[in-house]
């Protein structure tokens, strides 16, 4: 069954850095891509970007060029989210979805992580 | 980027009634459209994708229908454990952009 299991909560200060994983499980990596979603507290889910777990392709949200950087290491299955220079804004759930496009950009999510809670606070 | 329009925002449901969301984006957008379900303290789950082809192990209650710039996503004889939040999603341009959601509650 594809499972993918997300880092631990973080807690960081403005202006640090937070890395969040995706172990991905039960599927072929390389033939699907990786989004990024977040959820701020009592709000709606917001897409910041794409990798293609085949080629390392990306596509980010505007709005997060040059904050943040998606990776993936397809020795282990796993996709990472690197946000820079954080604000207390960026306090969300952050969750990895499946995507079904290794290619061409993302598509939908059919799978998720159980997400990963990132506080910024001083 | 695309708007999506949700309507409505929340609605209250006795079990077994039939409960209608829209979804309206700002611009056609074919059929690239797709719902989710997202129930308290938990991750989002695909229910349909391209506007009306449901996912594996959705039950058959839920349906989506429309094109183009209006969709609609219906669940058939509501039961106690559809309550949620409902989400409408994009594809057809970059960035993918969601709905701002209907909170479905159980009366």
């Amino acid at each position: 069954q594809v499972q993918l299991v997300q880092s631990g909560a973080e807690v960081k200060k403005p202006g640090a850095s937070v890395k969040v994983s995706c172990k991905a499980s039960g599927y072929t990596f390389t033939s699907y891509g990786i989004s990024w979603v977040r959820q701020a507290p009592g709000q709606g889910l917001e897409w910041m970007g794409w990798i293609s777990a085949y080629n390392g392709n990306t596509n980010y949200a505007q709005k997060l060029q040059g904050r943040v950087t998606m990776t993936t290491d397809t020795s282990t299955s796993t996709a990472y989210m690197e946000l820079r220079s954080l604000r207390s804004d960026d306090t969300a759930v952050y969750y990895c979805a499946r995507d079904p496009s290794n290619a061409r950009g993302p598509v939908y999510f059919d799978y998720w992580g159980q997400g990963t809670l990132v506080t910024v606070s001083s | 980027e695309i708007v999506l329009t949700q309507s409505p925002d929340f609605q209250s449901v006795t079990p077994k009634e039939k409960v209608t969301i829209t979804c309206r984006a700002s611009q056609s957008i074919g059929s690239s459209l797709h719902w989710y379900q997202q129930k308290p303290d938990q991750s989002p789950k695909l229910l349909i994708k391209y506007a009306s082809q449901s996912f594996s192990g959705v039950p058959s209650r839920f349906s989506g229908s429309g094109s183009g710039t209006d969709f609609t996503l219906t669940i058939n004889s509501l039961e106690a454990e559809d309550a949620a939040t409902y989400y409408c999603h994009q594809s057809s341009s970059l960035p993918p952009t969601f709905g701002g959601g209907t909170k479905v509650e159980i009366k």
